[in-house]
């Protein structure tokens, strides 16, 4: 399976424990995107990285979120001091930013997402 | 008011009826606008996309924009129970990370 994997796929923690999520994007893919969507709401843009570089982080992205991509390949997205706020879906999307002169839209890929539950 | 905005439903019709999905948007720098279906606790996929306004077909489905009123739609003709799913529209501000709806849960009943 070529696709945008992410681990683990379900996550139970105790309020106030730190938890770690990985993505692993499509291998050719410079463009990795973390979003987090709650129960009936849409995915919402948390942080993206072109390769190893963090461009942007929405205002969603507290302090107690951190988020890398040492190597321009996977990445990882850390909380610290879970709160029971941060219960949701963690997903990730990557995408092949092509030449500004190719012009289009780069589909975003999504991976299964990784289901946090802070209890 | 959210950038997006769309009806969460729920949505329930027969199985064969034509489908009607909306959303409506405030930025006037969208110029691509997505149609992405997801199925319970997966990752949403890409259905189709638009540029700007006009019609876009695939198979059953039929993606609308109409930028002289903001209003985004999707067609799905012969609707079967697999097409069952949440469908998101979204659209990138440029080439950055989208801007979604709520979703509307989609119920395809045999």
């Amino acid at each position: 399976d070529t696709g945008v994997s992410q681990d683990p796929r379900h996550k139970i923690t105790k309020r106030g424990q730190n938890v770690t999520f990985r993505c692993d994007p499509i291998s050719e893919h410079n463009r990795l995107y973390w979003y987090r969507q709650t129960l009936g709401q849409g995915p919402e843009f948390l942080t993206y990285f072109q390769n190893e570089a963090q461009l942007e982080k929405s205002r969603l992205l507290s302090d107690r979120f951190s988020a890398e991509r040492p190597k321009g390949s996977f990445s990882t997205l850390e909380i610290q001091r879970t709160e029971q706020g941060d219960s949701a879906m963690y997903l990730c999307a990557s995408s092949l930013l092509a030449s500004p002169l190719a012009g289009g839209y780069n589909e975003q890929f999504f991976g299964p997402g990784t289901r946090l539950t802070v209890l | 008011q959210k950038e997006v905005e769309q009806d969460p439903g729920p949505l329930s019709v027969p199985e064969g009826a034509i489908v009607s999905l909306n959303c409506t948007y405030s930025n006037s720098a969208f110029q691509y606008f997505m149609w992405y279906r997801q199925y319970s606790r997966k990752g949403p996929e890409l259905l189709m996309y638009t540029y700007s306004s006009g019609n876009k077909e695939d198979g059953r489905f039929t993606a609308q924009v109409d930028k002289s009123s903001k209003y985004i739609s999707l067609f799905i003709r012969d609707s079967q129970p697999s097409d069952s799913a949440t469908y998101l529209c979204a659209s990138p501000p440029g080439n950055t990370p989208l801007v979604f709806g709520k979703g509307t849960r989609l119920s395809v009943i045999a």
